[in-house]
């Protein structure tokens, strides 16, 4: 079975600075996907970024960006100039390659992150 | 405006009934997803179907069941088997994976509670 773990709970940080949320997977694939989601108080997930394994290059998206380490199986998530609206639970997913048949995303148990004004 | 409807938002039953939850999406996908959130463990997946008059278990299937008689709904019963009903639903849906568009979208969830 595939897992990912997300060890950081809870995280905070101050208004305007940059934050690290941290993701390690465990997979015997090559090609995959992974993904960052946010779910704020009103619980809907919201997709924050996207990762296809067989790209070197990190995925950006504005404030958002990624550090994918394949060999390390490890994916995170840096929050530059964090703002209020970035609190939130954010979690991990890891989707099997196509190939394999499975379509539905790994979670991890999430990092809930405090936003100090 | 296009989206999934998760219906209704909170919902409380008694137990040993059978309670039915309504996801419809107009994104026109043709996978659909349904997920079981709860405290402290993340999203773990009750049952997923790719097309229309099929669908596969997930991980946590017992004591649940689902259709997908349209292309657009895709509901799911909580049965009076499931032990621990209690706990917030998620519905997802994502185009056709062939495709390659792999994300999912969510719909806002229900909150079912069952004393």
């Amino acid at each position: 079975a595939q897992t990912v773990t997300q060890s950081q709970p809870e995280m905070s940080v101050q208004e305007a600075e940059t934050v690290t949320l941290s993701c390690t997977y465990d997979t015997s694939e090559s090609d995959y996907y992974l993904f960052w989601y946010k779910q704020p108080p009103s619980r809907q997930m919201i997709l924050v970024i996207r990762q296809e394994a067989y790209k070197q290059q990190n995925a950006t998206e504005n404030r958002f960006s990624v550090n994918f380490q394949k060999a390390a199986k490890s994916f995170s998530l840096k929050i530059s100039d964090s703002q209020l609206g970035d609190a939130a639970m954010y979690f991990c997913a890891y989707k099997p390659p196509r190939q394999t048949g499975a379509n539905n995303l790994f979670f991890g148990t999430g990092t809930r992150l405090t936003v100090i004004p | 405006d296009g989206g999934i409807t998760q219906s209704p938002k909170y919902l409380f039953r008694k137990e040993g009934q059978n309670v039915t939850l309504s996801c419809e999406q107009n994104l026109n996908h043709d996978a659909m997803y349904w997920y079981r959130q709860d405290p402290g463990q993340g999203l773990r997946l009750i049952y997923y179907s790719q097309i229309v008059n099929d669908f596969q278990k997930g991980d946590i299937a017992e004591g649940y069941s689902v259709s997908r008689e349209k292309k657009e709904s895709f509901p799911l019963t909580v049965t009076s088997a499931q032990k621990n009903p209690t706990a917030f639903y998620l519905c997802a849906s994502s185009p056709d994976t062939s495709k390659g568009s792999y994300e999912q979208y969510f719909g806002p969830g229900t909150r079912l509670t069952v004393t």
